[in-house]
């Protein structure tokens, strides 16, 4: 693995499905971040991590939950979807230190959607 | 509220230059980036600015007005493979990155 990668790459869902998007990095970066990002609207912040162990939410968190079990993997879980979650899912990871801002890393986004 | 505004489309010619433009209001400011995504693609990384001036990086650079809520990324020489959208992002008090809807850029022989 080199970077961040996602699964999977596209998904067809039935509204009401649990689904769970993967995302998985090698950088041992400590902050990791899930947004959507929708035709004419900007990446919106789902919810984010700070560091293994901590999670936060962020501008559009309802019908998402993440976990931060390990600093590698960051999952995103649609508990029931509905179809105004259609969207691209990009998954993102920085080595957030203290008093400063890195870059952020994407992975290659998960095209999902609801019906 | 936290906004960006950016256009949202743009027109150039193949080896001309062409300049991008970012207001932003935020509360709190810790720098402004911007990345570049190609159709289909994720975001990559272009600049970073926290202090006012121009950064020069190869045939791209990104000039930023803190006092004025501006910034603009500027592309020379430009090529059929710049032809993107560039994404601009500030960053708030809490660290977190607003982001504006991008710039998508044609890029014309």
């Amino acid at each position: 693995i080199a970077g961040i990668t996602q699964a999977p790459t596209s998904q067809i869902l039935a509204a009401g499905r649990r689904m769970t998007l993967r995302c998985t990095q090698d950088m041992r970066h400590n902050a990791m971040y899930w947004y959507r990002q929708d035709l004419g609207l900007g990446l919106r912040l789902i919810h984010y991590s700070n560091t293994a162990g901590t999670t936060g939410k962020g501008e559009v968190p309802d019908g998402y939950s993440v976990s931060r079990a390990n600093t590698d993997d960051f999952p995103l879980t649609l508990a029931s979807a509905v179809p105004s979650q259609t969207s691209v899912y990009f998954c993102a990871s920085s080595d957030r230190t203290s008093g400063g801002f890195d870059e952020q890393f994407f992975g290659p986004g998960t095209r999902l959607t609801v019906l | 509220g936290q906004n960006i505004d950016q256009p949202t489309e743009m027109t150039a010619t193949e080896g001309a230059i062409v300049q991008i433009n970012c207001t932003y209001q935020t509360s709190g400011f810790n720098g402004l980036f911007w990345y570049q995504q190609h159709a289909g693609e994720a975001p990559t990384f272009l600049s970073y600015n926290v202090l006012d001036g121009l950064e020069e990086k190869g045939r791209f650079s990104s000039f930023l007005s803190r006092s004025k809520g501006y910034s603009y990324l500027l592309l020379k020489e430009l090529q059929m493979k710049d032809s993107a959208s560039y994404l601009c992002a500030a960053v708030d008090s809490n660290y977190q990155l607003i982001w504006g809807a991008g710039t998508k850029l044609i890029i014309k022989p």
